[in-house]
């Protein structure tokens, strides 16, 4: 049974470039949730996916933007890339149909320079 | 708005001494409650859960944690600390309602275990 799935594990963008990182829930999850995790800090959360469409999300700006696949899979998109925005993206899997446990992938560090 | 405390940022124990990491939050109803364990350059493991019932939760390997509502806080234990658990573990709060599915966690504690 394939867990999470992230990609790329690393990734290396210069400030102003956009960029895209990959999800692929738990098998049988239809749930998918993006966290952002800096250096020494606990992850915080950015938003979550439902039937495709953004559920909830939190206090993030709007560069950050997502999109949920009919397959359930997941992007996540940051425009205009600050120095800031360098961390460990991960992205979390779970059933809708209650509060359940998410299931986390192994992330994707991304070094904007 | 919810919020997670975990009020030590690194503790040091020795191998087969028991372990107990705080965690204390804040949230007007019944939370659910989770500790994860990260690796270095890892993911998130669950390790146990609370969401209803029995306030004393069993977990993953030898993991457990007591819910106390009296006092905020839901602290992780383990009788016997192995070398294999020095990680960070973050204590999570999730709620309902509006802010459905939202986790929202803690600092988290670095556990160091020496020989």
């Amino acid at each position: 049974d394939a867990g999470v799935t992230q990609s790329p594990t690393h990734l290396i963008k210069t400030r102003g470039q956009q960029v895209t990182l990959r999800c692929s829930p738990k098998s049988g999850h239809d749930t998918v949730s993006w966290y952002q995790q800096a250096l020494g800090q606990g992850p915080q959360f950015i938003f979550q996916y439902y039937e495709e469409e953004e559920r909830q999300r939190g206090n993030f700006p709007d560069r950050f933007s997502g999109h949920q696949f009919p397959n359930y899979s997941s992007e996540l998109n940051v425009n205009a890339l600050l120095l800031g925005d360098s961390a460990l993206y991960l992205c979390a899997s779970s059933l809708a149909g209650g509060f359940t446990e998410q299931y986390f992938g192994p992330g994707t560090r991304l070094t904007v320079t | 708005a919810q919020s997670v405390t975990q009020p030590d940022i690194h503790i040091t124990v020795s191998e087969g001494a028991s372990l107990e990491l705080r965690c204390n939050y804040s949230y007007g109803a019944t939370p659910y409650l989770f500790w994860y364990v990260q690796s270095p350059g890892q993911g998130l493991q669950l390790l146990l859960k609370y969401f209803s019932g029995d306030t004393l939760v069993q977990g993953i390997k030898g993991f457990e944690a007591e819910f106390k509502r009296s006092q905020s806080s839901f602290n992780l234990r383990k009788p016997s600390v192995h070398w294999s658990d020095a990680a960070e573990y973050f204590c999570a709060v999730g709620a309902g309602g509006t802010s459905y599915g939202k986790l929202t966690f803690g600092q988290g504690t670095i556990l160091t275990v020496h020989p």
